[in-house]
């Protein structure tokens, strides 16, 4: 079983620019998350996926856009980049739906991150 | 809504001393409880968790949390610490849900261990 995979694991843009995160949801899975976790702190929810529709937002401007694909990968966008964006982005990926029951949806299995550093 | 708070940023212990890391949590409704472990430079890895049924949990390296519902506490313990457990705990919330639900986390706790 493979776990969840992300990409690219160091990223370094610079204020204004756009950028595309990756993430490969555990076998199985349909649903991804991801978060923000910015230095000193702890993840902060970003937005949701469910079987390729958005199923949840936090506080996040529109510039965070999203992506889910049929085979349930995931793309994380940021357009207009800012210092404050600096952070790493985890993607967490767990099944969710009416059969699965409900504590296995809320049962997340987290990615490696992806550390982005904006200048 | 929900919100988790840990009470400690850091928490500085010696080997083989016993340690306990303080969560404590708000919510309006019921909730899944969680503790997450990061190491230097890796993503989360769930520790262990409390979703119903007995209040004392337990992961596999020999960590336990109790669930406190008129505290609205679940702190975590652990009686004698090793090197290798120095890491970053996050104590974080669900509600329960059909479709899969945001984790809320707390911002953290560093568990540093001197030998």
């Amino acid at each position: 079983e493979t776990g969840v995979t992300q990409s690219p694991t160091h990223l370094i843009k610079t204020r204004g620019q756009q950028v595309t995160l990756r993430c490969s949801s555990q076998s199985g899975h349909n649903t991804v998350s991801w978060y923000q976790q910015a230095l000193g702190q702890g993840p902060q929810f970003i937005f949701q996926y469910y079987r390729e529709e958005e199923n949840g937002r936090g506080n996040f401007p529109p510039r965070f856009s999203g992506l889910q694909f049929p085979n349930y990968s995931s793309e994380l966008n940021v357009n207009a980049l800012e210092l404050d964006d600096s952070a790493l982005y985890l993607c967490a990926s767990s099944l969710g739906g009416a059969t699965s029951g409900s504590f296995r949806g809320n049962e997340q299995f987290f990615g490696p991150g992806t550390r982005l550093t904006v200048l | 809504a929900q919100s988790v708070t840990q009470l400690d940023s850091q928490v500085p212990v010696f080997e083989e001393a016993p340690v306990e890391l303080r969560c404590n949590y708000s919510s309006s409704v019921s909730v899944y409880l969680f503790w997450y472990v990061q190491y230097p430079n890796q993503g989360l890895q769930l520790l262990l968790k409390y979703l119903s049924g007995s209040t004392l949990v337990e992961s596999i390296n020999g960590f336990e949390a109790e669930f406190n519902k008129s505290q609205t506490s679940f702190h975590l313990r652990k009686p004698s610490v090793h090197i290798s457990d120095t890491a970053e705990y996050f104590c974080a919330v669900s509600p329960p849900s059909i479709r899969a639900s945001k984790i809320i986390f707390g911002s953290g706790t560093r568990l540093s261990i001197r030998p």
